[in-house]
């Protein structure tokens, strides 16, 4: 199993440009997340989807959008990219019928928005 | 909004040294993970603690969570080079398992 996996690993926009992020599960997980990481704030979650077709949003969504049309895939959308999107991006699986939850991670898309 | 802090955030020791990270917040979780990252990589789980007051083990780790589940600490004895690394804390919310993360604590472990 390759567990989660996310393309691209690394991307360079301009300022106004858009891009989609693809995240793949092979564990069959209900739940999905997307996350960004920024120096001494942790993770903070974007947008999670529960399910196929259904989606959410987390703490930060604004300036980004979410589509989960297969259970395997979350993409997560910057429709017109700023520089304060520039950060790392996670994301995150996890089974959705039991109490207490392990997130998988995958290895995560470092964007920089010039 | 539901905040965890971490401290210290930085912490440089020598190998064999004992260290302890804080995870502190005034809510309540339900339960509280604690995840290591390395360097180009994702976050990976090390434990999840669920009642109030339990204390876990794992090999040189050592995770206790709060009696009131609000808080939680990592005690590490005799650290290695290894163990380098960003411990994050994140306490679960909700039906939904959203998890709330921590600031973070940046450890580097000199040999």
């Amino acid at each position: 199993n390759a567990g989660v996996t996310q393309t691209p690993k690394f991307r360079v926009l301009k300022t106004g440009q858009s891009m989609t992020l693809l995240c793949a599960q092979d564990m069959n997980h209900e739940y999905m997340y997307w996350y960004r990481q920024d120096p001494g704030m942790g993770l903070r979650l974007i947008h999670y989807s529960v399910g196929e077709g259904t989606t959410a949003k987390g703490e930060v969504p604004d300036g980004y959008n979410v589509s989960r049309l297969k259970k395997q895939n979350f993409l997560l959308g910057l429709e017109s990219a700023a520089p304060s999107q520039t950060s790392v991006y996670f994301c995150a699986s996890t089974l959705g019928h039991t109490s207490v939850k392990t997130q998988y991670f995958g290895p995560g898309t470092r964007l920089l928005v010039l | 909004t539901q905040l965890l802090e971490q401290s210290p955030q930085f912490l440089s020791i020598q190998e064999g040294e004992n260290l302890t990270v804080y995870c502190n917040s005034s809510s309540v979780f339900s339960s509280l993970q604690w995840y290591r990252q390395e360097p180009g990589e994702g976050p990976v789980l090390l434990v999840t603690v669920v009642t109030g007051g339990e204390v876990k083990k794992l090999k040189r780790l050592t995770f206790q969570f709060g009696d009131a589940r609000k808080d939680s600490s990592l005690h590490i004895t005799a650290a290695q080079p290894g163990d380098t690394g960003l411990y994050l804390c994140a306490g679960a919310a909700g039906a939904t398992n959203k998890l709330i993360f921590g600031t973070g604590t940046l450890l580097a472990v000199q040999p």
